[in-house]
């Protein structure tokens, strides 16, 4: 059964850094072919992909974001995760982390909603 | 960055009616599209792949065509659980990006 499950602080400060985890089960991230991303949603919008890591330590970015995004992973903890610097209002998000395979996303997590305000 | 492009933004169905929802991308992404559906407070579903494969344990009332640069979802027979929001994804070329979806609302 997989399963992802994301965590991490659900009110930061502009300009701080979030840090968010997800971690995950019933498949392992050394699998070739398996990577994991993560995905974004404003209150009422729409999705905006954000990052993704492969099964080889392969990255991708969201191209405007790119330069305020990390992705990285702990393979012996089942967990990958994404570090935001510079965070602002506009951030306010729910936050999913979702497996993909074949460049689809099948399994995603519950999602994390993220705060930004002083 | 790929463009995709949803219409309508929204739809009023009623039980039984047949759905369809294009998308339209802003350039050839051949096959590499995925439809998904998203319930209030909930996360996306993937409901189907490379533009026309079912994802296991969708309902066959869903179905999924086209090719290049205009893709088709299509409900046939509305069901009371499909009043959802629905994405377009292409996954041609990195970034992957998302349409700004479809609401399918009860008429």
């Amino acid at each position: 059964q997989v399963t992802l499950r994301e965590s991490g602080p659900a009110l930061v400060k502009p300009t701080q850094t979030l840090t968010l985890t997800c971690t995950f089960s019933g498949f392992s991230l050394t699998t070739t072919g398996m990577c994991v991303s993560w995905i974004r949603q404003p209150p009422g919008k729409a999705l905006e992909w954000l990052a993704r890591i492969d099964w080889d330590d392969d990255r991708y970015y969201n191209t405007s974001l790119k330069t305020r995004l990390t992705i990285s992973k702990d393979t012996s903890k089942n967990q990958v995760v994404l570090t935001m610097t510079n965070m602002e209002p506009v951030d306010t998000a729910t936050y999913y982390c979702a497996r993909t395979v074949t460049r689809t996303s099948d399994y995603w997590g519950q999602g994390a909603l993220v705060t930004v305000s002083s | 960055d790929i463009q995709m492009t949803q219409s309508p933004s929204s739809v009023s169905a009623s039980v039984g009616d047949r759905v369809t929802i294009s998308c339209r991308a802003s350039q050839d992404i051949g096959s590499w599209l995925a439809w998904y559906q998203q319930k209030p407070g909930r996360a996306p579903n993937v409901l189907i792949s490379a533009a026309s494969t079912l994802q296991s344990g969708v309902p066959s009332r869903f179905s999924g065509s086209g090719s290049g640069t205009d893709f088709t979802l299509t409900i046939s027979s509305l069901q009371p659980e499909d009043f959802a929001t629905y994405y377009c994804q292409q996954t041609d070329s990195f970034p992957p990006t998302f349409g700004q979806g479809t609401k399918v609302e009860i008429k």
